[in-house]
């Protein structure tokens, strides 16, 4: 049974390009999580999706930063127009049913993402 | 304040030694506990949920004081294995997502 799986592992972009993570769940998870990780920072929650809705959003940016979880294929966080700021490991998470006191959220190896 | 605030260490322990490792939460609604480890550029991994009755999974130890908002980790007889960064994490309370502490680091040396 595969883990969740994140692509790509590595991502160099240029100021003002566009980042696609991508990120495939856990076989039988329907609810992914994306993280960001700056350096030496804790993880901190950006997004929440289960098939087709966003859940909750609160800790994206309100700006460049979108998610999705189409009902077939992967989840992806989208960044446009990336800054400096952005360079951070990105980690996706995916559980069962949604309810961490009763479910475990797996996560993926994360993208690193480095801005030039 | 932050809502999940730990020691960032390093710990610098001898193999075979007993650590600890603590952490306080701001969110006195929060409704779950966990230690998650993470090794160098790798993804977090659970290491156990935090119960208020205390819990123990072979040389790990956790314990939730409720009243205090306080959790805590004990190691025991810690092997070279054990070198990574310990992070707080903590569910509920409204929110409907982890909230990571930026974690405590430990090394282990021969």
């Amino acid at each position: 049974n595969a883990g969740v799986m994140q692509n790509p592992r590595h991502l160099v972009r240029r100021r003002g390009q566009e980042a696609r993570l991508r990120c495939s769940p856990m076989k039988g998870h329907s609810h992914v999580y994306w993280y960001r990780q700056l350096p030496e920072e804790g993880l901190k929650f950006m997004v929440y999706l289960q098939k087709e809705n966003i859940i909750d959003e609160s800790g994206m940016p309100k700006e460049r930063f979108s998610a999705e979880f189409p009902k077939e294929g992967p989840s992806i966080l989208r960044i446009q127009q990336v800054v400096r700021g952005d360079s951070a490991a990105y980690f996706c998470a995916s559980s069962k049913t949604g309810s961490p006191s009763t479910d475990t959220q797996y996560f993926g190896p994360g993208t690193r993402l480095t801005v030039l | 304040r932050k809502e999940v605030e730990q020691d960032p260490g390093p710990f610098n322990v001898p193999e075979g030694a007993t650590v600890a490792f603590n952490c306080t939460y701001s969110n006195s609604a929060s409704q779950s506990f966990f230690w998650y480890r993470q090794d160098c550029r790798k993804e977090p991994k659970l290491l156990m949920s935090v119960y208020s009755s205390g819990n123990e999974d072979g040389r790990f130890t956790a314990q939730l004081n409720r009243a205090s908002q306080y959790i805590s980790l004990l190691i025991r007889d810690s092997k070279l294995s054990d070198s990574a960064t310990y992070l707080c994490v903590v569910w509920g309370g409204g929110f409907q997502k982890l909230v990571f502490g930026t974690g405590t680091r430990l090394l282990v040396s021969p």
